[in-house]
Formats: structure tokens, C-alpha cells, sequence
């Protein structure tokens, strides 16, 4: 049971660059998120499934894109990658329970130059 | 809406001293109450959470929590930390009804460091 999982674990890209970041989760759970962590200003939600098919834009969905490609996976587009998106990058799921926990992936450390 | 406020970005202390990290948050519903804990280069992982119930909570590491209603508070403790409690903690708070994302609201993290 591998819990979260996230490709890759670091990055450097310049400005202009596309790429996607990878998650996976072996816990049957419906509901996943992408979050996106910088100094002094916690977690933000960038996008949210709350089951297959299903996506919804967070606190800070501009400049990304998403897609949950079946139960187990969701990933995160950068389409045009800017500095301002250098950032440590979370991936978490949950069961669909408002009460039920978010588990957290290890992190993807994105830097933009 | 909800939103959290960690009024100390920073607490340093000494082994075997009792910490106190503190946590605000504001909501027009009733909530659900979480800590995390992020050691360094890994992700977040749960301490405790309130649901309902009895307001003191009890988590890993000897950590626990008192939710203060009126107080709209929900302050993390421990009697005696441990140098491998030095670590970031997260107060996090969901609305368990109303918004249909239901999203969890984080606050902007308080740095434990405890020194020996």
C-alpha cells in the first residue's frame, strides 16, 4: 500500500516550458487534489476532483489544468510554465465523507527559470 | 467561507518543555477541525482532527487539541516536545456542510523548532 504517489520528485523548467505532473493513489478513493505550497503562505488549492469526471477550479487554478484520467489518477498541466510557479507541488486524496482524511504525497519541487 | 489564521509563524523551544501552537479560524457553518505535520522534504501527514464530541482531542506524538467554540479556537499542544518534533504544523478547517466543494482551508503553517 503505497498510499500517494508523485512523479517526478523534482523539476527545473524554463519559462515557456510545459510539462505534467503525475499522481496516483492505491486507496480507492474518490476525491483528489492538487495543491500548490510556498513560503509563509501555506497550502493552496489549485484544482479538486471530487470523483472520475469531475473537476473543479480551487483558490489558484490560473496558468494550470487538470485531468483526472480514471479513480486512481490525477494529473497537473503547467501549459506555459512561469516563475511565479515555482513552487513545491502536493497531491492528496480523500474518500467523498466531509469528515474523511486527506493523505498527502510526497511532493513535486518545481523550479521555474 | 472559511478561513484560518496561525498566529505564531514561528515557535522556538527548549527539549522537554511543553509548546502551545495556536490556531483561529472563522466560518459562517459549523466546521470540522484538522492538524497537520510536515517534517522536512516530506508531505503532510495528520495529527488529529475534531469532528464532534469532546472538545480535547488526542493525536499521535502525544499531541493534542481543544476545541473552543465560543473562542473560535483550536490551539495544539504537547507537555514536552522532543527534538524530532521540529517540524511545520498546518491548522486546517472544512465547513461540514453548505459548499458542495467542501474544500479544507489551510492556515500559513507555524515552524516548531525545538533545540536541545
Amino acid at each position: 500500500n503505497a498510499g500517494v504517489t508523485q512523479t517526478p520528485k523534482f523539476q527545473v523548467l524554463k519559462t515557456g516550458q510545459s510539462m505534467t505532473l503525475q499522481c496516483a493513489q492505491d486507496m480507492n478513493h474518490n476525491s483528489m487534489y492538487w495543491y500548490r505550497q510556498d513560503p509563509g503562505m501555506g497550502l493552496r488549492l489549485i484544482y479538486y476532483s471530487a470523483s472520475e469526471g469531475t473537476t473543479d477550479k480551487g483558490e489558484v487554478p490560473n496558468g494550470y489544468n487538470v485531468s483526472r484520467l480514471n479513480k486512481r489518477e490525477f494529473s497537473l498541466r503547467l501549459e506555459s510554465a512561469a516563475p511565479s510557479q515555482t513552487s513545491v507541488y502536493f497531491c492528496a486524496s480523500s474518500g467523498k465523507g466531509r469528515a474523511d482524511t486527506q493523505y498527502f504525497g510526497p511532493g513535486t519541487r518545481l523550479t521555474v527559470l | 467561507a472559511q478561513s484560518v489564521t496561525q498566529l505564531d509563524s514561528q515557535v522556538p523551544v527548549f527539549e522537554e518543555a511543553p509548546v502551545e501552537l495556536r490556531c483561529n479560524y472563522s466560518s459562517s457553518v459549523s466546521v470540522y477541525l484538522f492538524w497537520y505535520v510536515q517534517y522536512p522534504n516530506q508531505g503532510l501527514q495528520l495529527l488529529l482532527k475534531y469532528l464532534s464530541g469532546s472538545t480535547l482531542v488526542k493525536g499521535i506524538n502525544g499531541f493534542e487539541a481543544e476545541f473552543n467554540k465560543s473562542q473560535t479556537s483550536f490551539h495544539l499542544r504537547k507537555p514536552s516536545v522532543h527534538i524530532s518534533d521540529t517540524a511545520e504544523y498546518f491548522c486546517a478547517v472544512r465547513g461540514n456542510r453548505g459548499s458542495t466543494l467542501g474544500r479544507l482551508y489551510f492556515g500559513r503553517g507555524t515552524q516548531l523548532t525545538v533545540w536541545p
